[in-house]
């Protein structure tokens, strides 16, 4: 089946610092990712849109210079929280759509810490 | 902005009841998803239900989607406690991003 590889799963980083989130998806190809931020006991809410080669697409009150997205290959997306501070500690979720079947496949999470 | 309310937020049974979710909106959707999270990893995709009307089963998991294609519904035989976990609706619009539910906590207590 489809897989979704999101890394890392955890981290801890100090306020002011950056912090890289990969997503790839290992055995297909995705023109199209989803990164979405999910707080305590609430559901997913979509942060942005990213399509391989072009600019990304963000929600009404995401930050773009704060979350900077790259989708170079149809198989990457990355998420760098830049400058993060305590506020941004979530759990963040990639997702992928298969270009060939058009389904969702969600990667594990990353939990991050900002001290 | 479509929306999509899930109800109940929070459900917490005795292990072989019955139980069902429901998710509603006002908005058309091309097709609805139901995903099963677990703490600290990501949604686990369930079903996909596209057609009005459609109904899929899954084991003790029978899933509907409305006729008009703006609602849907979980449904669950005897649950177990291994049910236990988050359970999201999620609408797919036309310009293909999914719109999630708010969640419903699901606790099935052996």
């Amino acid at each position: 089946g489809a897989v979704v590889s999101q890394h890392p799963s955890r981290v801890i980083c100090k306020s002011g610092t950056s912090v890289k989130i990969e997503c790839r998806s290992l055995d297909f190809q995705a023109t199209t990712m989803f990164w979405y931020r999910q707080f305590p006991k609430q559901s997913l809410m979509l942060m942005a849109t990213s399509n391989e080669g072009s600019k990304a697409t963000y929600e009404q009150g995401v930050e773009k210079d704060k979350f900077l997205i790259n989708h170079a290959s149809l198989t990457l997306s990355t998420l760098t929280v830049t400058s993060a501070h305590p506020e941004d500690s979530s759990f963040y979720i990639c997702s992928a759509r298969h270009t060939s079947n058009y389904g969702y496949t969600f990667g594990s999470g990353t939990r991050l810490t900002v001290v | 902005t479509q929306l999509l309310e899930q109800s109940p937020q929070f459900l917490s049974i005795q292990e072989g009841e019955n139980l069902t979710v429901y998710c509603n909106s006002s908005s058309v959707f091309s097709s609805l998803q139901w995903y099963r999270q677990e703490p600290g990893e990501g949604p686990v995709l369930l079903v996909t239900v596209v057609t009005g009307g459609e109904v899929k089963k899954l084991k003790r998991l029978t899933f509907q989607f409305g006729d008009a294609r703006k609602d849907s519904s979980l449904h669950i035989t005897a649950a177990q406690p291994g049910d236990t976990g988050l359970y999201l609706c999620a609408g797919e619009s036309a310009g293909n991003m999914l719109t999630f539910g708010g969640g419903t906590r699901l606790m099935v207590k052996p």
